[in-house]
C-alpha cells in the first residue's frame, strides 16, 4: 500500500521570506499523480500543484514549486515571497494512474506567517 | 456556483442516532468520494463511487453506507452514532482519470455528544 509522509508537523517563516514542506511517499508503482492541497481556517480543500511522475520538470504555479525527485521518493513544496493568506495546513497526497484513483494524504503540515 | 456542496456543514447530534449528510457535485464528474478528517487533522478515504457503482470501501464499520441516487449526489448515512464518529467529512469528486485533481466540498463537521 502507497505511504505518503510529512515529517514536519509545524513550520513557521517571515512574511516575504521563502520556505519548504517536506514529503515523502513509498510506492512500487511507476506511474502516479502527487499533489499539494491547501486547507486554510476555512477548513476548504484548494488544490495548491499538481505534479505527474512520468514528467521530469517540476510543477511550477506561481509563487508555488516543487522539487520533485522520483529516485528518491520526495516531493518537497517551495513557497517563495511567503504572504499572510499562506497561513494553512498544508498536505501532499498521492493518488495512482493505475488502480482506485482514491487520494491518500500525508499527515499535513501546518504553516505559520509571522509577519 | 458552488462545485461540490454538503449539507448540512455542521451536525450535532447525540450518541446512538442516525444521520445523513448529503454531497451534490455539478462538475459533470464521473467518480465521487468521502473522505474522514479526524481531530488530528488525517484525511482518510471512506468510500468512493463511479457512475454510481461503489469501487472503494475502505475498511469503514457498517454503520456506515453511502448511497449514490446518480452520478451527481452521493450521500453518507451515518446508523448508531459513536463518539469516535466526530470528525469533518468531506465529499469530493472528479473526473475518471486519475491525472484530474479531486475538487472538494466545503466538509461537514460532526459532533457527537
Amino acid at each position: 500500500a502507497q505511504t505518503v509522509t510529512q515529517s514536519q508537523p509545524e513550520m513557521s517563516v517571515q512574511e516575504a521570506e521563502t520556505v519548504t514542506l517536506s514529503c515523502t511517499y513509498d510506492t512500487s508503482e511507476s506511474d502516479y499523480y502527487l499533489f499539494w492541497y491547501k486547507q486554510p481556517p476555512s477548513r476548504q480543500m484548494i488544490l495548491v500543484i499538481r505534479q505527474e511522475a512520468y514528467k521530469q520538470q517540476n510543477a511550477t504555479e506561481n509563487r508555488f514549486s516543487v522539487n520533485f525527485q522520483k529516485a528518491a521518493k520526495s516531493f518537497s513544496l517551495k513557497i517563495s515571497d511567503s504572504q499572510l493568506g499562506d497561513a494553512a495546513m498544508y498536505f501532499c497526497a498521492y493518488r495512482s494512474a493505475l488502480r482506485a484513483q482514491k487520494l491518500v494524504f500525508g499527515q499535513g503540515t501546518r504553516l505559520t506567517i509571522n509577519p | 456556483d458552488t462545485a461540490v456542496s454538503q449539507t448540512p456543514k455542521y451536525l450535532v447530534t447525540q450518541m446512538g442516532n442516525d444521520k445523513s449528510i448529503k454531497c451534490e457535485q455539478n462538475l459533470g464528474h464521473d467518480t465521487m468520494y468521502w473522505y474522514k478528517q479526524d481531530s488530528k487533522k488525517f484525511l482518510k478515504i471512506m468510500f468512493s463511487y463511479n457512475n454510481k457503482e461503489l469501487i472503494i470501501n475502505e475498511t469503514v464499520p457498517n454503520r456506515f453506507s453511502p448511497k449514490s441516487p446518480d452520478k451527481a449526489h452521493l450521500n453518507l448515512h451515518i446508523n448508531s452514532l459513536e463518539l469516535g464518529d466526530s470528525a469533518v467529512y468531506f465529499c469530493a469528486s472528479s473526473p475518471r482519470d486519475s491525472s484530474y485533481e479531486q475538487y472538494f466540498g466545503p466538509g461537514t463537521r460532526l459532533t457527537v455528544t
